[in-house]
């Protein structure tokens, strides 16, 4: 069965330095990866996702993964964190066979001090 | 423009109470999912339809009931609600053959007091 975790529940940095979030998956195969956002009392929005090819993806603000097949990780990046970009943050593994079936982390919550 | 649209946004209601949440998507896609997020945050599949033909039924209690009349919607109908019913439900939808590609809805907060 594919699982999510993000280890961090709570990661608080301050404005202008660089994030790391954590994400580790378990997935028999080739694992399809996504991280999205979710601001508060929003809906979820995609970040980036991955499939297949460059391990290093590329998303909406300024955010990057890396896939790391030895690691079983897919960590989120940012170089230098804005206020706006306090939120809820999930990784998410899904599959084209199990009908879909995606499976979400439990979520990091991302506080940004002054 | 918007690409999955849920209605209403926020519900309050009492327990006991049967309401219903509409989803629709504008996207193409031919499978549409309902997420529950519970107050903790953590998000969980419900259902997923595809072409209007149930294909995930989680555990969930069967006063849940989604029904799909074209494969553009998918509402959920929830009988005699319950306190632990509170949270904020998301649609989402996909490709049957991209299903890891899901967009989402907004999302509708629904309360029972």
């Amino acid at each position: 069965a594919q699982s999510v975790t993000q280890p961090d529940i709570h990661i608080t940095v301050s404005e202008g330095a660089s994030l790391e979030l954590r994400c580790n998956y378990s997935y028999g195969a080739t694992p399809y990866l996504f991280w999205y956002v979710q601001s508060p009392g929003q809906g979820l929005q995609l970040l980036l996702k991955y499939f297949s090819g460059d391990t290093l993806v590329q998303g909406i603000k300024g955010f990057e993964a890396e896939f790391k097949r030895s690691q079983s990780s897919f960590n989120l990046r940012k170089p230098s964190v804005h206020w706006s970009d306090a939120a809820e943050y999930f990784c998410a593994v899904g599959a084209n066979t199990n009908a879909g079936k995606s499976t979400f982390g439990d979520g990091t919550t991302l506080t940004v001090k002054p | 423009d918007t690409a999955v649209s849920q209605t209403p946004k926020y519900l309050v209601t009492q327990m006991g109470n049967d309401k219903s949440i509409k989803c629709e998507q504008n996207l193409g896609h031919d499978t549409m999912y309902w997420y529950k997020q519970d107050s903790k945050k953590f998000l969980k599949i419900m259902f997923s339809y595809n072409n209007k033909e149930l294909i995930i039924n989680e555990t969930v209690p069967n006063r849940f009931s989604p029904k799909s009349p074209d494969k553009a919607h998918l509402n959920l109908h929830i009988n005699s609600l319950e306190l632990g019913d509170s949270a904020v439900y998301f649609c989402a939808s996909s490709l049957r053959d991209r299903s890891y590609e899901q967009y989402f809805g907004p999302g509708t907060r629904l309360t029972v007091t």
